[in-house]
This record gives structure tokens, C-alpha cells and sequence, in this order.
């Protein structure tokens, strides 16, 4: 699987949109993009993914360049809750399905 | 988003003794599961993919036979830490994935202290 690179940690404040970069450069065009976010002390929680399309769900939206070597994940309007580090994953559909978490970026939404 | 339980949340036990992690899908069934350990400030740790009904496929550098992994049913996995010792302190997480889910869901984490 390809390998990502995120910012350890970024700030945003509280109702603001949050923005989270991530770099994919070697991506193969079979590989999908995946974020993921774990709350201290809790199990890591599904966010969204995608292949090229953007998508937006009720948690966030995912943006994929044209090019699909990056993404940006956005929380629209972050609230304190939304503390957590956040994992760009990108790996093969259907293909056992292992994940291979990176360092991640730790946001912090401060009021 | 599917349900995935871990039970116990926490344990605390003594050196030399084992101890057994049970992961749960409570909405779906689970054909692969995944174990995972998380030291202090640092990212998850794959250590081992099962499938229902098959041997566990672990990651290198992980003893399988001091961590048994069982999928013995489409929604249970257990992790048995045998003959743990401090350094097997960690907080250890199941993923499953499987039903009609290309995502994998985690469970809420066992946070295991040896003394």
C-alpha cells in the first residue's frame, strides 16, 4: 500500500472549518483513500474514503487532486468533539483489508 | 456505521498469567478481524488478520504463539496474551469488516496492565 504523509498537528477553532492535508504521491490508481480519527483512549472510527470523486458525507468531505497524489479531509464546522488524530490511509478495496496507520495529524479545536 | 464490541475495557494482571480479549460484531458478520496494539503516543500497530474458520496470518515480529488469535464464529475473535509480562502493557484493538461493509470498524479498545 501506498504510503501517506500528514502534519502532526494542526489547530483550528471552534465552529471554523477544519482542513486536513495529506500526501499520497505513489498512489496506484487501484487505491482508495480512507480517513479515520481516534479519540483518546477509544478504537479509531470511520470518517469516509474515496478513489478519485470527491465525497461528502454527514461526518465530512473528502477532496482528491486530479492527480490523486493529495487529499484534503474537511470538517465543515469543527466543535470541541471533533479533538482527535486523524489517519489518511490509502489501500486496495476488497484486498484483505488491512489498514496501516501512519503518525496521523492531532487536531486540536480549541474554543 | 457497524457495532464492535471489546470486552474486558480493561484489565490489570500479573506477570506470567494470560489473559483473553474478546471482539465482538454485534451488527454484522465479520469475516475478517483484525488485532491491533497502541503503545502510549504512538499510532496502531497491525499484529494480526483472521479470517472465520482460518489460522490467524500474523505481522512480523509478532510471537503467534504468545498472542492467540481465534475466529472460531463470523461475529467473535478472541486474543489471548499468554504468560504476559509488563511489557505486553498496551491498549489493544480489534477491527472487523466483512457483511455488505468495504470499511473496517473498530471496537472501543482493552487497555491491558501487567504488574
Amino acid at each position: 500500500d501506498a504510503k501517506t504523509t500528514q502534519p502532526p498537528s494542526m489547530d483550528c477553532a471552534e465552529g471554523r472549518a477544519a482542513n486536513l492535508p495529506c500526501n499520497h504521491s505513489t498512489i496506484s490508481g487501484n487505491e482508495y483513500v480512507y480517513w479515520y480519527r481516534q479519540i483518546h483512549s477509544q478504537g479509531p472510527q470511520y470518517i469516509i474514503h474515496g478513489l478519485k470523486n470527491n465525497e461528502t458525507n454527514e461526518m465530512a468531505s473528502l477532496i482528491i487532486t486530479e492527480d490523486r497524489k493529495s487529499s484534503t479531509l474537511i470538517l465543515p464546522h469543527a466543535t470541541l468533539r471533533d479533538t482527535a488524530v486523524y489517519y489518511c490511509i490509502v489501500r486496495v478495496l476488497n484486498q484483505g483489508g488491512k489498514l496501516i496507520f501512519g503518525q496521523g495529524t492531532e487536531l486540536s479545536v480549541k474554543p | 456505521g457497524a457495532v464492535v464490541s471489546q470486552h474486558p475495557s480493561r484489565v490489570i494482571c500479573k506477570s506470567g498469567t494470560s489473559v483473553k480479549i474478546e471482539c465482538r460484531s454485534l451488527d454484522f458478520q465479520a469475516t475478517t478481524m483484525f488485532w491491533y496494539r497502541q503503545f502510549p503516543k504512538q499510532s496502531l500497530m497491525l499484529m494480526a488478520t483472521s479470517n472465520e474458520g482460518s489460522k490467524a496470518t500474523y505481522e512480523q515480529g509478532v510471537e503467534k504463539d504468545k498472542f492467540l488469535i481465534n475466529h472460531a464464529s463470523l461475529t467473535l475473535s478472541t486474543l489471548t496474551v499468554t504468560s504476559a509480562h509488563p511489557e505486553d502493557s498496551s491498549f489493544y484493538i480489534c477491527g472487523a469488516k466483512g457483511g455488505p461493509y468495504n470499511e473496517q470498524f473498530f471496537g472501543p479498545g482493552t487497555r491491558l496492565t501487567v504488574l
